[in-house]
């Protein structure tokens, strides 16, 4: 069966600081990835997807970038975190382009 | 802008009661889904509807589409208090990119 992982759980950051989130699939393979983040009460704003390895769409231009490594790592990085990056974010992957399956997100939050 | 729009943003009630949530999109779509999420936790899908179906059952959740309205519901019979979460309508459009454009969500509260 396929999972999906994603940590930390929880991450408090100083501005200015960097970011280093991590996503990884397991019992798929070339899966399509996502990012998303999701502001308090609110609804998900796609960030960042990919259908390959090292093949990443941006979205929303903003203060991330995203990386594919692996076929089934996909990572959310800024290089000076803004009080505004604070939010949920959840990685997600697909098979095709139906139904996606959610991790559990990591909480950011930015002081 | 977001796709979709939600109706209502909450929604209370008792258990055993249904509930019935409504989403509205904007342009054309190739399916429409339903994800709950329950408090901090990551979203889980509930049903896709394809935009040539008009209505879709499994278990107690039955969703309508009307493309003509461009609108969507998700109705919930005999709730639970385990059925307390958000809910998100997820359009992916015609283009099928594998994009999904979510909604704000409607929290819906189910009382014992």
């Amino acid at each position: 069966s396929q999972t999906i992982h994603q940590w930390p759980a929880t991450l408090v950051q100083p501005v200015g600081s960097p970011l280093s989130l991590e996503c990884t699939v397991e019992g798929t393979s070339n899966p399509n990835l996502y990012w998303y983040r999701q502001a308090a009460g609110r609804g998900l704003q796609l960030l960042f997807y990919s259908v390959g390895i090292g093949q990443i769409s941006s979205e929303v231009p903003q203060n991330l970038s995203a990386s594919r490594p692996q076929d089934r790592q996909f990572i959310l990085s800024s290089k000076k975190l803004l009080l505004s990056d604070s939010g949920f974010y959840l990685c997600a992957w697909s098979w095709d382009y139906n139904e996606q399956f959610f991790g559990p997100g990591t909480r950011l939050t930015v002081l | 802008s977001q796709q979709g729009e939600e109706d209502p943003q909450a929604l209370s009630i008792q258990e055993g009661e249904n509930a019935t949530m409504n989403c509205s999109y904007k342009t054309s779509i190739n399916n429409l889904q339903w994800y709950r999420q329950n408090s901090g936790r990551g979203l889980v899908h509930l049903i896709l509807i394809r935009s040539n179906e008009r209505e879709k059952h499994s278990g107690r959740l039955r969703v309508t589409l009307d493309t003509s309205k461009k609108s969507s519901s998700l109705l919930i019979t005999a709730s639970r208090a385990a059925d307390t979460a958000s809910y998100f309508c997820a359009t992916a459009g015609s283009s099928n990119t594998g994009k999904l454009i979510f909604g704000q969500g409607t929290t819906l509260q189910v009382k014992p």
